[in-house]
């Protein structure tokens, strides 16, 4: 089934470790999407790529980092991880950045730091 | 930065309609989305507008204004199924999506 895969599930982390979460699609979109979603400030984007090998900042970049070597993947990476970090991760692709592409989201990683 | 508001909650019984609203201001503007996130889960698609006026699509319509900076979600005919929460986003002048924070609907039998 075409979609878009998140791994893991879900993570409990120790402050200070590095992680990184896993996204790929296999509808061959050009442009994908970190988010993170927190209770009472929904989705907010952390980095973006329009098409692969090419990244961009978000709203709330700081502490993350991204790449896109190849069309289906987009990791992020977390470098150091702090507790405000903790939060639902998801990720989006997209067909391209043209104003009517809906974005279609992957399942989600829920991510604790402690 | 962007300012996308909607109501926190919103109850109402099975059969019955119910009017989301969502204002926003934002830097620039290129279509406004609404999506459907059941809890535990994915948001879904469900609209796009990007010119004034109505938008059917089934049980569900989602209207524009953008002189107005406003938009509603209207869920017509409810079912239990609809008990979700209901982000409205907009695509700003950059072409990337801004939420609010959405509005989380309950419906009792």
């Amino acid at each position: 089934i075409a979609g878009i895969t998140q791994a893991p599930t879900s993570q409990i982390l120790a402050a200070g470790r590095r992680m990184t979460l896993r996204c790929t699609q296999d509808m061959r979109h050009n442009a994908m999407y970190w988010y993170r979603q927190d209770l009472g400030l929904g989705l907010r984007l952390i980095h973006y790529s329009n098409t692969a090998g090419t990244t961009g900042k978000g709203e709330v970049p700081d502490g993350y980092s991204v790449s896109r070597a190849n069309t289906d993947d987009f990791p992020l990476t977390l470098a150091s991880a702090v507790p405000s970090q903790t939060s639902v991760y998801f990720c989006a692709s997209s067909q391209g950045i043209a104003a009517y592409n809906e974005q279609f989201f992957g399942p989600g990683t829920r991510l604790t730091v402690l | 930065g962007q300012n996308i508001d909607q109501p926190t909650e919103m109850t109402a019984t099975e059969g019955a309609i119910v009017q989301i609203n969502c204002t926003y201001q934002t830097s620039g503007f290129n279509g406004l989305f609404w999506y459907q996130q059941h809890a535990g889960e994915a948001p879904t698609f469900l609209s796009y507008n990007v010119l004034d006026g109505l938008e059917e699509k089934g049980r569900f319509s989602s209207f524009l204004s953008r002189s107005k900076g406003y938009s509603y979600l209207l869920l017509k005919e409810l079912q239990m199924k609809d008990s979700a929460s209901y982000l409205c986003a907009v695509r700003d002048s950059d072409y990337k999506l801004s939420f609010g924070a959405g509005t989380t609907v309950t419906v009792r039998a």
